[in-house]
């Protein structure tokens, strides 16, 4: 079956260390997206890629960097420089038509 | 650029009432795509209805339809008959129709409880 997969569900993060949040797609989707949730809140775009090799900043890509080397996988580093990095983080695919996919998200915890 | 929001951070009915999740939108495009999704507390994202920019009919889909209202730029949900398994937090989207890439925006979202 095609999907969107995205891990660890959960990760924990010491304070200054660098961690990468995987996601695989399947679905032969050109677009990837990655997405910050806070509690409560609303999802803001952090970064998104629409071909390989090519991402653009969304709205809060600072602290963060990507990569898109497969047309399959996005995987999303949170870097030192994310002060706050604590937050739910949801991986999004589009390809043609109009429906998209998400993925099941990872909880980062900084401990 | 493209705007989605949601005035309503909350709202509450009661079981087997009706209630109406405002979205407001701001975009320069005529073809575009607008979803409502259903987020519960298992945090997965669930499509209950979309809505094509170019169809002028509000779609239904079973409890769920919209009000489009293109040139208002207004897309809001209603959910008749609300049953206990509705409470969620609901997310208004818009993405465009032009190509298979470009972003999709949400709004801010408005965490929906229903009453028994």
């Amino acid at each position: 079956d095609g999907g969107i997969t995205q891990s660890p569900k959960y990760l924990f993060r010491k304070e200054g260390q660098n961690v990468t949040l995987s996601c695989e797609q399947n679905l032969n989707h050109d677009a990837m997206y990655w997405y910050r949730q806070d509690p409560g809140q609303g999802l803001r775009l952090i970064y998104y890629s629409q071909i390989v090799n090519d991402f653009q900043k969304g709205d809060i890509a600072e602290g963060y960097s990507v990569s898109r080397e497969k047309k399959e996988s996005f995987p999303l580093t949170v870097t030192s420089a994310q002060k706050n990095p604590t937050a739910f983080y949801l991986c999004a695919s589009w390809g043609l038509g109009r429906l998209g996919a998400f993925g099941s998200g990872t909880r980062l915890t900084v401990v | 650029a493209q705007t989605v929001t949601q005035s309503q951070p909350e709202m509450s009915v009661q079981e087997a009432e009706t209630v109406t999740l405002s979205c407001t939108y701001d975009t320069s495009e005529s073809d575009y795509y607008l979803f409502w999704y259903k987020q519960p507390p298992s945090r997965q994202m669930i499509l209950v209805i979309r809505q094509e920019a170019y169809k002028q009919q509000n779609a239904t889909e079973n409890r769920f339809s919209v009000n489009f209202q293109k040139a208002a730029k207004s897309f809001s949900l209603k959910i008749s008959d609300s049953q206990l398994g509705d409470a969620a937090m609901y997310f208004c989207a818009y993405r465009t129709a032009s190509s298979n890439t470009g972003k999709l925006i949400f709004g801010q979202g408005t965490t929906l409880q229903v009453k028994p």
